[in-house]
């Protein structure tokens, strides 16, 4: 079985520090990564996608997927307080079906 | 900017009623998702939907759920006859088609059976 592993959190940040969140998953033929950001109470929000190793930037987010280790993180530049939320990990395989972690709670503190 | 909308926002009802979830996608995607997540818990899938039928369903998608495109617009999951521990977040998702795996959520809508 497909699995999505993250660190439930929370994870606490000072406003304008880097927010780094972490997602390993254990499918070595996983093709897609993605990143959502969930408010409490709402819909998951799509932020980054990355499909390839390296690193991906946008904004202030960044994206690192390493497949080798299996591993894909999202650094948040600048944290500020509308950031806080739970960050959702999903990946897909051959399918285009996301399997989802459970997410990362992420706290920035004024 | 497009996107999903989904009705009811939150839906009350009794066990062993029947619900039905209402979504429209973006007028242009051709993929049609339906997952629901249980309070505290993963985001879950439960179906997908293209060119009509179903294209992939979980283990959790079982004979009590249907989907349906009724016309142009809109996407629908029924639910038969309700359990207690169906009471969850739907959320319907949509994506552009084949090769554009990044797929847009609806705000979803609060099923609570009682």
């Amino acid at each position: 079985q497909k699995e999505v592993e993250q660190n439930s959190g929370p994870l606490s940040v000072p406003e304008g520090a880097i927010a780094s969140l972490n997602c390993t998953y254990s499918d070595r033929g996983s093709q897609s990564f993605f990143w959502y950001r969930q408010y409490s109470g709402k819909s998951p929000e799509l932020i980054m996608s990355i499909y390839s190793n390296g690193d991906k930037e946008d904004g202030r987010f960044t994206a690192q997927l390493n497949k080798a280790s299996q591993y894909v993180s999202l650094l948040i530049r600048d944290s500020q307080p509308s950031d806080s939320a739970t960050y959702l990990c999903a990946v897909t395989g051959g399918s285009y079906i996301p399997t989802f972690g459970r997410g990362t709670s992420l706290i920035v503190h004024p | 900017e497009p996107e999903v909308t989904q009705t009811p926002s939150h839906q009350v009802t009794q066990m062993g009623q029947e619900v039905i979830l209402r979504c429209v996608p973006i007028s242009n995607h051709l993929y049609f998702y339906w997952y629901r997540q249980i309070l505290g818990q993963k985001v879950e899938f439960l179906v997908s939907f293209y060119n009509n039928e179903i294209s992939e369903k979980s283990e959790i998608f079982d004979d009590q759920f249907s989907v349906e495109r009724p016309d142009g617009s809109n996407f629908t999951l029924k639910i038969r006859s309700t359990k207690l521990e169906d009471s969850a977040m739907y959320f319907c998702a949509s994506s552009e088609g084949q090769g554009v795996v990044e797929q847009y959520f609806g705000p979803g809508t609060r099923l609570t059976v009682t």
